[in-house]
């Protein structure tokens, strides 16, 4: 167990929906990454935020959006649903948002099927 | 732009045998590699990183991977394999402020 805790497990919706994914982070860290898995596009950063700031962005698309709360722990937004949507959707914290040295920890991730 | 390569989709060795995965990485500046390991329907692990110092690196599991500059490689291995260490293994490389890039995965298969 990472520590790292994702809600939820399982979500399946239709496509122009808007769903809303929640993570909560490692006691003590203050990153939070969010990541996707498909299986046309591998592993893909989509963004970063630390101590409540967004601090980088990947691949991601203008209909997802993320925050990040003062308890630390973060939502994905993502709105207008497509079935190339569908993916497992990662969470991850690491204790500093600067270093490149530290690891990240990953959470059990959320799989989203849009129909 | 930063990235890794892993060359192969699945490694295939027999249990107590050795198994190296494969990674070639391509930066500018201090590459600053990791592997991970993902089992079935679980999130990401982490095995080991390399930022600076001795080439061959210590993790978990009794993983240990050599970094290597002249061959922008960074293999990972284990000198007698489990039947448990079966699993999707990604090599990553952080591109600044933490933004890991991923390698497509490579599948380890060992059999009994």
């Amino acid at each position: 167990d990472s520590g790292v805790t994702q809600t939820p497990k399982h979500l399946i919706t239709a496509t122009g929906q808007r769903v809303t994914l929640r993570c909560s982070p490692r006691s003590g860290d203050l990153s939070v990454y969010w990541y996707q898995q498909s299986l046309d596009q591998g592993l893909q950063f989509l963004i970063q935020y630390y101590n409540g700031e967004e601090r980088a962005k990947g691949n991601i698309l203008e209909r997802f959006s993320a925050q990040q709360f003062p308890d630390l722990h973060s939502e994905l937004n993502l709105s207008s649903l497509e079935l190339g949507d569908s993916a497992l959707y990662f969470c991850a914290s690491s204790v500093a948002g600067q270093s490149s040295y530290n690891e990240q920890f990953f959470g059990p991730g959320t799989r989203l099927t849009v129909l | 732009a930063q990235s890794v390569a892993q060359p192969e989709d699945q490694v295939n060795v027999a249990e107590g045998n050795p198994l190296t995965v494969k990674c070639t990485y391509s930066v500018s500046g201090n590459p600053y590699l990791f592997w991970y390991v993902q089992y079935p329907n679980r999130g990401l692990q982490f095995l080991l990183k390399y930022i600076t110092g001795d080439n061959l690196v210590k993790g978990s599991y009794g993983f240990e991977a050599e970094f290597n500059k002249s061959q922008t490689s960074f293999h990972l291995k284990k000198p007698s394999a489990l039947v448990s260490d079966s699993a999707l293994y990604f090599c990553a490389v952080d591109t600044g402020f933490q933004k890991l890039v991923f390698g497509t995965g490579t599948r380890l298969l060992v059999s009994p």
